[in-house]
């Protein structure tokens, strides 16, 4: 049971580059999320999905997309990357909505683009 | 606007000296106050949740209080292995789908 995992753990990319970082559980979690972290802020929401085939916008979505195509897998792209985008990405997910059931989170992904 | 502020930012604390760190809120109508850890270079663990004023929650050396207006982390006689970002985050009962984070307090204890 390896809880929530993500891919890559670091990357670099070139202003104008696109990627996608990838968010697996095996928890059957019904819910799932893309959260940023920066430095004197605090954690913010860019997506969410609250079940397969199911995407929504949090407070920060702008320069994102989501997928949700399989249950366990939550997607984020990055379609022209901006140096704003330098941050550290987390994926949660719950078994359902956030306050009936705690979120797990995964170990992060640090990005920076240059 | 739904708002969350943690104090202190950082908190440098000697071994056995007990200590609160506070998670003041402003939101329309609590759902839910949640705590969470954070070791450098890894994600938010879950601690605590606590739903109505009055409520206290005890995990091994740390206890969760909740007020109308803010909440409280205490750590009793804490060990160097406390160290740690501690993250407070609400939930609003208009929006219950997503939580609101503070930035955190900074923990470290020295032996």
């Amino acid at each position: 049971n390896a809880g929530v995992t993500q891919t890559p753990k670091f990357r670099v990319l070139k202003t104008g580059q696109s990627m996608t970082l990838l968010c697996a559980q095996d928890m059957n979690h019904e819910y799932m999320y893309w959260y940023r972290q920066d430095p004197g802020m605090g954690l913010r929401l860019i997506h969410y999905s609250v079940g397969e085939g199911t995407t929504a916008k949090g407070e920060v979505p702008d320069g994102y997309n989501v997928s949700r195509l399989k249950k366990q897998n939550f997607l984020l792209g990055l379609e022209s990357a901006a140096p704003s985008q330098t941050s550290v990405y987390f994926c949660a997910s719950s078994r359902d909505r956030v306050g009936s059931y705690e979120q797990y989170f995964g170990p992060g992904t640090r990005l920076t683009v240059t | 606007e739904d708002q969350v502020t943690q104090s202190p930012e950082a908190l440098r604390l000697q071994e056995g000296e007990s200590s609160s760190l506070n998670c003041s809120y402003t939101v329309s109508g609590l759902r839910g106050l949640f705590w969470y850890r954070q070791d450098p270079g890894k994600g938010p663990e879950f601690l605590f949740t606590l739903y109505s004023a009055g409520e206290e929650k005890e995990k091994e050396r740390l206890k969760a209080t909740l007020t109308k207006k803010e909440s409280f982390l205490h750590i009793t006689a804490p060990k160097p292995e406390d160290s740690a970002t501690y993250l407070c985050a609400v939930q609003a009962a208009g929006n219950t789908d997503k939580l609101i984070f503070g930035t955190g307090t900074r923990l470290q204890v020295f032996p």
